[in-house]
């Protein structure tokens, strides 16, 4: 079964730092583009950016840039998503998915993470 | 970036009724090398991360049920339910993919009338 498994909820005060994880499994996790969707309380869906873990090659929301980095170690099949110093409007459900179709950049994603809620207060 | 602009925010349907929900892309999506439409169509339910249901505009994901269907071309598509389902209560988002950023639609949220 194809699965994108998200580390645990976090709960951080403003000015720490965050690194969230989505772990791959059932296919092959190197040759899939996989990116982050945030989701604010009660609000739409945002694309963040995406990467391709054979090689790392990254592609930021230019709304996004500099906010965050999206990495991956393809050695244990994990995309990761990190922040330096996590802002109050950070809040917010965060998935990892994985798209469709094995190489493309330009492709939907088709399996989704369970999600990870991170909750930034002082 | 591209914008996508749903209409309607919110719509409420009959049980067996047919729902429409439309998305409008702010310039083409559709890559005419290969003439496919860059767009899907995602369905979330309460509590739970969204679902593909539908890609390059059409064709269904595998498992997704036939009274799901896309449609349109270039900037305007649709997602329609041909009869709604008591399980169909979701917001649904239309995602545009031809260039990044990778923009959803604002979503739509379906209700049982």
């Amino acid at each position: 079964e194809v699965q994108l498994v998200q580390s645990g909820a976090e709960v951080k005060k403003p000015g720490e730092s965050l690194k969230i994880s989505c772990k791959g499994s059932g296919y092959s996790f190197t040759n899939y583009w996989i990116g982050w969707v945030r989701q604010m309380p009660g609000k739409g869906l945002e694309w963040m950016g995406i990467i391709y873990p054979s090689d790392s090659d990254t592609i930021y929301s230019p709304s996004f840039q500099g906010q965050f980095t999206i990495s991956a170690d393809k050695s244990i099949s994990t995309a990761y998503l990190q922040w330096r110093s996590l802002k109050a409007s950070d809040t917010a459900m965060y998935y990892c998915a994985k798209h469709g179709i094995s190489r493309a950049p330009f492709d939907a994603f088709d399996i989704w993470g369970q999600g990870t809620m991170v909750t930034v207060s002082s | 970036d591209i914008v996508m602009t749903q209409s309607p925010d919110s719509l409420a349907v009959s049980l067996g009724e047919r729902a429409t929900i439309n998305c409008k892309s702010s310039q083409s999506v559709l890559y005419s090398s290969n003439n496919k439409n860059y767009l899907a169509w995602y369905q979330q339910k309460p509590g739970q991360p969204p679902k593909l249901l539908i890609y390059w505009a059409s064709p269904r994901e595998s498992g997704v049920p036939d009274r799901f269907s896309g449609s349109g071309s270039g900037t305007d598509f649709t997602l329609t339910i041909s009869s709604l389902q008591a399980e169909d209560v979701a917001v649904y988002y239309c995602q545009q993919y031809y260039t990044t950023p990778y923009t959803f639609g604002q979503g739509t949220k379906l209700e049982i009338k």
